[in-house]
């Protein structure tokens, strides 16, 4: 069974760079062509998607982040990573990691998550 | 970027009545590409459902889906206790986003 797993610092400080990582198990990030997805949600907000990236090391990003985003893999570690840099208070966010639910499309539905790991920017 | 508007905000039912959601786009979603999510605290959301109206794995037929263009609606036929929960449309035709959410309680 697939499983993802989010992990990194709870706190971050404000213009410093967020890292987290989304560890993978019961199945390669390689096999079957899939998309691997980052998604957040600021309290008491709803949810927003801030990019993916294909097994290939191909990613997008959401435009509003774009710039300030990057996804990276590791395919060695069966892991995928997000940095959002310069971050700021409205970074604050429980911070998702999930998979494209069909091969080979990067706008597609979510079939499986992580549980989400919670993110603060605060000096 | 098209933009979900889920409404009601908040649906107050009891367990065993029909819940109705509605998600309703700022311009058409091609191909129906449109999913629904149930969410609770502490946990991973759940895909409930794809392509407007089809059930992922394990999904009870209680729910069901239907829609296209800009209007979308989900429906759950007779609310079970584990039913309560913020449900969440996301559209994926072009570009992703999500709507606001709709809290269904007791």
């Amino acid at each position: 069974q697939l499983q993802l797993q989010e992990s990194g610092p709870g706190l971050v400080k404000p213009s410093e760079t967020l890292s987290l990582t989304c560890t993978v198990s019961g199945g390669s990030i390689r096999s079957g062509s899939y998309y691997w997805g980052w998604i957040r949600q600021p309290p008491g907000k709803g949810l927003e998607w801030i990019g993916n990236i294909y097994y290939t090391g191909n990613s997008r990003s959401n435009p509003s982040l774009k710039s300030r985003v990057t996804i990276s893999l590791d395919t060695s570690k069966n892991q995928f990573s997000l940095k959002v840099h310069s971050v700021t208070a409205a970074d604050t966010a429980l911070y998702y990691c999930a998979r494209h639910g069909r091969p080979g499309y990067y706008y597609d539905y979510m079939d499986v998550w992580g549980k989400g790991t919670s993110v603060t920017v605060s000096s | 970027e098209i933009v979900l508007t889920q409404s009601p905000d908040t649906l107050s039912l009891s367990p065993g009545e029909r819940a109705t959601l509605s998600c309703r786009a700022s311009q058409s979603v091609s191909s129906s590409y449109l999913a629904w999510y149930q969410h609770k605290p502490g946990q991973a959301p759940r895909l409930f459902i794809y392509g407007a109206s089809s059930r992922a794995t394990g999904i009870p037929d209680r729910f069901s889906g239907s829609g296209s263009g800009t209007d979308f609606t989900l429906t759950i036929s007779r609310l079970e206790p584990e039913d309560f929960a913020v449900y969440y449309c996301q559209q994926y035709g072009s570009s992703l986003t999500f709507g606001g959410g709709t809290k269904v309680e007791i």
